[in-house]
């Protein structure tokens, strides 16, 4: 089974940039990588997907190197309603089955 | 609001005891997945079915069923409950089975075992 890792927790303060790294050794070579946010009781709301490179929305940026066995999510001059439990989901090469990374605890101060 | 209900919010039951959480997806999709999050741990992945077709498969257990009807909705069925399957559930769905869509995550059906 694909292994994904992410860091437990991050803090940061409004205003930085905070980057979240998500390994993947095993992904499945035509998935997407997908990142996710996830406030407390409710359910995980999609932040950005992307295949390799750089990809940019409104809200991050994703990045993926080319050996693709990690991904980074950039968050922009965070506020604190970015405080949430963020997730990355990849395919796994060898099961077919849609995995979520360990998740990422981000709080941001004032 | 995702477009995606997950019935019920809160289920409360005792243990032994079965329940069925049900799933409706977004109008048009046609992938359902399952996955369970206990008290403050990630989201594991339990099944997934495709236009009524079991997808893949995940860490579920032999006392859980799931299907996916004709009219897309889906249902998981949790029988001999424990005291370890208090958790949320999640329904997410998506448009295709190729994965490189984006999931639309439920509310949770959240469930208590006495």
């Amino acid at each position: 089974l694909a292994k994904t890792t992410q860091p437990i927790s991050m803090d940061s303060y409004e205003g930085q940039e905070v980057n979240i790294t998500c390994s993947h050794n095993n992904i499945a070579t035509n998935d997407y990588i997908t990142w996710y946010q996830q406030f407390p009781s409710q359910g995980p709301r999609f932040i950005i997907q992307g295949y390799k490179t750089k990809v940019t929305n409104e809200v991050a940026s994703l990045f993926i190197p080319a050996d693709r066995k990690s991904s980074t999510l950039s968050l922009p001059r965070v506020s604190l309603s970015d405080t949430a439990v963020y997730y990355c989901l990849v395919g796994d090469y060898n099961t077919d089955k849609l995995i979520f990374g360990t998740g990422t605890r981000l709080q941001v101060f004032p | 609001d995702s477009g995606v209900t997950q019935t019920p919010k809160h289920l409360i039951t005792a243990t032994g005891q079965r329940v069925t959480l049900r799933c409706s997806p977004r109008s048009g999709d046609l992938s359902v997945y399952w996955y369970q999050q206990s008290l403050d741990q990630g989201l594991q992945f339990l099944i997934q079915y495709y236009n009524g077709e079991e997808r893949a498969k995940g860490n579920i257990l032999e006392r859980f069923s799931a299907q996916q009807f004709p009219d897309l909705h889906s249902e998981l069925n949790l029988s001999s409950l424990e005291l370890g399957d208090s958790a949320l559930y999640f329904c997410a769905s998506s448009v295709g089975r190729d994965r490189s869509g984006e999931l639309f995550f439920g509310e949770g059906s959240r469930l208590t075992v006495l």
